[in-house]
């Protein structure tokens, strides 16, 4: 089956770092994905991973090990703005390469 | 440049009545799905398209029909609608092993 498992809540300081992790058994495997979803809006691209490793943009990284079937996301200098849903996304074989999504993990940022 | 547009934002129904949310995209994009997302359960597929004149159904097409008659457009019909469809429904669409793009969103209340 396919299944993709995040936290449903954390919680953060303006300024600090946060680490929001993301497991998954899917069939196929054609990318990494994160997405960010304010309350009310279309989820957005934030980064890509389809070889183990880091990718840093901005203030954003996402991290991916492919044997572990483990990803991270971690965003750094938060904002207030950062208040959001972080959707975890594999891209896989089945249904067109179709995206299977996690449950998502709403991030509330405090002053 | 537009991306990815659906049409209704908002729309109320009442049990049995029918209803399309039309999907436009101008990235040339062949993959095409339509996802609903409900609270605690993510985004599930809906029906997809691997390009113009193809359809196919997804993780949950039970009550929906779809039409993809020009690539860059992707219907989605509820013929009979039932409460249970009450969700907000997404458009997204990709090229191979790139990341999806989302509509808007569409508020779809079934009372």
């Amino acid at each position: 089956g396919q299944n993709i498992d995040q936290p449903t809540e954390m919680t953060a300081t303006e300024g600090a770092i946060v680490q929001i992790n993301c497991t998954y058994q899917t069939s196929g495997f054609n990318g990494l994905f994160w997405y960010q979803q304010h309350a009310g809006e279309a989820p957005t691209f934030l980064s890509y991973n389809v070889l183990d490793g880091l990718e840093e943009k901005g203030r954003f990284s996402s991290f991916l090990s492919r044997s572990k079937g483990y990803s991270y996301l971690l965003l750094k200098e938060l904002q207030m703005k950062d208040s959001a849903s972080y959707l975890c996304a594999v891209r896989g074989d089945n249904y067109g390469q179709n995206f299977v999504f996690g449950p998502g993990t709403r991030l509330s940022v405090l002053p | 440049n537009a991306g990815v547009t659906q049409t209704p934002k908002f729309r109320v129904l009442k049990t049995g009545q029918s209803m399309t949310l039309l999907c436009a995209q101008d990235m040339n994009h062949e993959y095409m799905y339509w996802y609903r997302q409900d609270p605690g359960m993510g985004l599930r597929l809906i029906h997809y398209s691997v390009g113009e004149g193809t359809t196919a159904k997804g993780e949950v097409p039970d009550g929906y029909n779809v039409s993809r008659l020009k690539k860059q457009n992707f219907l989605l019909g509820l013929e009979s609608a039932a409460p249970s469809q009450t969700s907000v429904y997404f458009c997204a669409s990709a090229m191979g092993y790139t990341e999806a793009f989302f509509g808007q969103g569409t508020r779809l209340t079934v009372v």
